[in-house]
């Protein structure tokens, strides 16, 4: 049962482009969340979907940063007009539906530099 | 506002003694805390969890305890080994927020060396 897979797992951008992450859940997992994780921080929620809808986006900012989890395909985090401040490692995370405990299981993480 | 925090950041024990990692926590609607273990380059890994309604947990060398009136919560490695040489991160959810799956409020992290 393969884990949740991130890529690419290395992403250089120049100021200006655009980022895209792609997350594909553990099998049988409906639900993804998006981390990111700055030097010497813990992880900060960004935002959490289930396939077709955003269920809490509370930790995502306003501007340049969306996130989508179509109803085929992995979930996607992209992030436009990418700054030297958007540098960071972003986890993906995922877990079952409702009933058990809330473990989610990450992703080896996109380490995004902006140049 | 740092909602769970791990105040040291951290900590080193000799192999085969016991490794006791420290969690406070603030916001008191939190009702569910994980441990996961991270390693440089790698995505964290769950190790342990507890709901609001025990006190203890317990899976092996890994223990967690869970003092509600106090906001605080510890993992216990015994006996601690080389190989849990790592960054422990501590999380707390709030399943009433958006229902049982929630997101995670992470603390810094403590970094933890067991030396041979």
């Amino acid at each position: 049962n393969a884990g949740v897979m991130q890529n690419p797992r290395h992403l250089v951008r120049r100021r200006g482009q655009e980022a895209r992450l792609r997350c594909s859940p553990m099998k049988g997992h409906s639900h993804v969340y998006w981390y990111r994780q700055l030097p010497e921080e813990g992880l900060k929620f960004m935002v959490y979907l289930q396939k077709e809808n955003i269920i809490d986006e509370s930790g995502m900012p306003k501007e340049r940063f969306s996130a989508e989890f179509p109803k085929e395909g992995p979930s996607i985090l992209r992030i436009q007009q990418v700054v030297r401040g958007d540098s960071a490692a972003y986890f993906c995370a995922s877990s079952p539906p409702a009933g058990g405990g809330n473990e989610q299981f990450f992703g080896p993480g996109t380490r995004l530099t902006v140049l | 506002d740092q909602q769970v925090k791990q105040n040291s950041p951290s900590l080193s024990v000799q192999e085969g003694r016991i490794s006791i990692l420290n969690c406070d926590y603030t916001n008191s609607m939190f009702d569910y805390f994980l441990w996961y273990k991270k390693y440089p380059a790698e995505g964290p890994t769950f190790l342990i969890s507890i709901s609001s309604i025990k006190d203890k947990n317990e899976d092996g060398r890994f223990t967690v305890f869970l003092n509600k009136s106090a906001k605080h919560l510890s993992l216990h490695i015994v006996p601690s080994q080389p190989g849990d040489s790592a960054v422990y991160f501590c999380a707390a959810s709030d399943p009433q927020r958006t229902g049982a799956n929630s997101k995670l409020t992470f603390g810094k992290g403590i970094t933890l060396s067991v030396r041979p």
